[in-house]
C-alpha cells in the first residue's frame, strides 16, 4: 500500500507570508495526486489534482497554486495567504483500480 | 461532474445500537471508498469497494453500481466509532467526496 508524507502538522502564518504545504508519495509510481481543503464544517474541497510531473489541474481559482517537481512529490503554494486559506490541507494519492489513501493532513491558522 | 450525496448529514446513536449510512452519485464510478475521520482530522480507509459486499468486523459496505448507491453498515456501535463517515468516488481522475455523516456514538 501507498504512506503519504506531508508536513508540517499546524502552521500558524501572518496574512500576507508565502506558504508552501509538501506530500510525498512512497510505495507506488505515476501516481494521481489531490490536494483538499477542509474548512470548518466537514465538507472536502478539491483544490487541484496532477496526473504527471508538470500536469496540474484546478478545481477552483482561488489564491493557491500547486506544483509537481517530481513524480512522487506534490506541493501547495501562496505567494500570499489571505484569512480566508486558513483551513485543514489534505493530499491524498490513488494509483489505477486502488484505493485513494491520505497523508495526515496540515492545519493551517492565518492570522 | 459527477455528484455525491450523503444521508443522513447527522446521527446520534446509543452504544450498541446499529446504523446504516447512504451514499447515493449520480454517474458511473470507477471506484467507490469509504473512510472515517477521526476527531485529529485523519481519513481512515474504511472499504474500496465499486460493487459487492465487503465486511470488516463490525462494519460491512455494499455498493450497488448499476442503481448509484452505496451503504455503510455499523452494527453494535461504540463510542470510538463516532466522528466523519464520508464516501468517495472516482471518475476518471477526479475524486469526489460526499459531504459526510457526523456520528456521534454516547455511552
Amino acid at each position: 500500500s501507498q504512506t503519504i508524507h506531508q508536513w508540517p502538522a499546524t502552521l500558524v502564518q501572518p496574512v500576507g507570508s508565502p506558504l508552501s504545504l509538501e506530500c510525498t508519495v512512497e510505495g507506488t509510481s505515476n501516481p494521481n495526486l489531490y490536494w483538499y481543503r477542509q474548512a470548518a464544517g466537514r465538507g472536502l474541497q478539491l483544490l487541484f489534482y496532477s496526473v504527471g510531473i508538470g500536469q496540474i489541474s484546478s478545481e477552483v481559482p482561488q489564491n493557491l497554486s500547486a506544483s509537481r517537481p517530481q513524480d512522487r512529490q506534490f506541493i501547495l503554494s501562496s505567494k500570499k495567504l489571505l484569512l480566508s486559506d486558513s483551513g485543514f490541507y489534505l493530499c491524498a494519492s490513488t494509483a489505477p483500480n486502488t484505493e485513494a489513501f491520505f497523508g495526515q493532513g496540515t492545519r493551517l491558522t492565518v492570522v | 461532474g459527477i455528484q455525491v450525496e450523503q444521508s443522513p448529514p447527522d446521527l446520534i446513536l446509543q452504544e450498541g445500537a446499529n446504523s446504516t449510512l447512504r451514499c447515493n452519485f449520480s454517474d458511473s464510478v470507477n471506484n467507490l471508498q469509504w473512510f472515517h475521520q477521526n476527531p485529529w482530522g485523519q481519513l481512515i480507509n474504511l472499504f474500496y469497494i465499486p460493487s459487492g459486499t465487503k465486511q470488516n468486523g463490525r462494519l460491512s459496505a455494499t455498493t450497488v453500481a448499476t442503481e448509484r448507491y452505496s451503504l455503510l453498515y455499523i452494527s453494535s456501535s461504540q463510542t470510538t466509532d463516532s466522528g466523519v463517515y464520508f464516501c468517495a468516488v472516482r471518475e476518471y481522475s477526479t475524486l469526489t467526496f460526499g459531504k459526510g455523516t457526523m456520528l456521534l456514538v454516547s455511552p
